[in-house]
């Protein structure tokens, strides 16, 4: 049964980067038949979609975000990553990690991270 | 990108009442639409892929219908552990988008 789990730091400064790792179990990331994504909801907030890496390491971002993120695929190591650039407190939320496991719809999710910008 | 349009973003209602939720999408986007259900301090869990389609376990009082650009969620008969928040999500292309959410209340 895939699972998925996000880790990485909870606190993080102004200005600095935002970096999270999702480590893919029950499943392989060399799977064609999945993509492997990002998700946000800032507290007492809506769900926003980051962006998704494919099998390959094609990736796709939400406009608003496209500057400042990078989501890659670490195959060896069975994770993907999120790396979001020049953070505000604006980027403050809870983060998870999601797959679409061939459906076209995120029906595998890690239990979210929450993340934290502030000095 | 797709704009998603969720209404109402909130609502009260009963155990045991009839519960509709409505998406619109700024284009048309097939049936690539998805809803997901949302307990505060839990991630999602999807309900409903592909406008009409049941997630395995996911119990019967659930369903989904539309096309083009507008669809709606439909909970037959609420039970307790529906009182919740609920999300549609466009995944049309590689661009995705969530709609504003839907808290569903005790009246």
């Amino acid at each position: 049964q895939l699972q998925l789990q996000e880790s990485g730091p909870r606190l993080v400064k102004p200005s600095d980067a935002l970096s999270l790792t999702c480590t893919v179990s029950g499943g392989s990331t060399r799977s064609s038949s999945y993509y492997w994504g990002w998700v946000r909801q800032p507290p007492g907030k809506g769900l926003e979609w980051i962006g998704n890496v494919d099998y390959s390491g094609t990736t796709y971002y939400t406009p608003s975000l496209k500057s400042r993120v990078i989501i890659s695929l670490d195959t060896a190591r069975e994770q993907f990553s999120l790396k979001l650039t020049s953070v505000t407190a604006a980027d403050t939320a809870v983060y998870f990690c999601a797959t679409p496991t061939g459906i076209g719809a995120y029906d595998v999710w890690g239990p979210g991270t929450m993340v934290t910008v502030s000095a | 990108d797709i704009q998603v349009t969720q209404s109402p973003s909130s609502l009260s209602a009963s155990k045991g009442d009839r519960v509709t939720i409505t998406c619109r999408t700024s284009q048309s986007i097939g049936t690539n639409l998805n809803w997901y259900q949302q307990i505060p301090g839990k991630a999602p869990e999807l309900l409903i892929y592909g406008a009409s389609h049941l997630q395995s376990g996911v119990p019967s009082r659930f369903s989904g219908s539309g096309s083009g650009s507008n669809f709606t969620l439909t909970v037959s008969s609420l039970e307790p552990e529906d009182f919740a928040t609920y999300y549609c999500q466009q995944s049309y292309g590689n661009y995705w988008t969530f709609g504003q959410g839907t808290n569903v209340e005790t009246k």
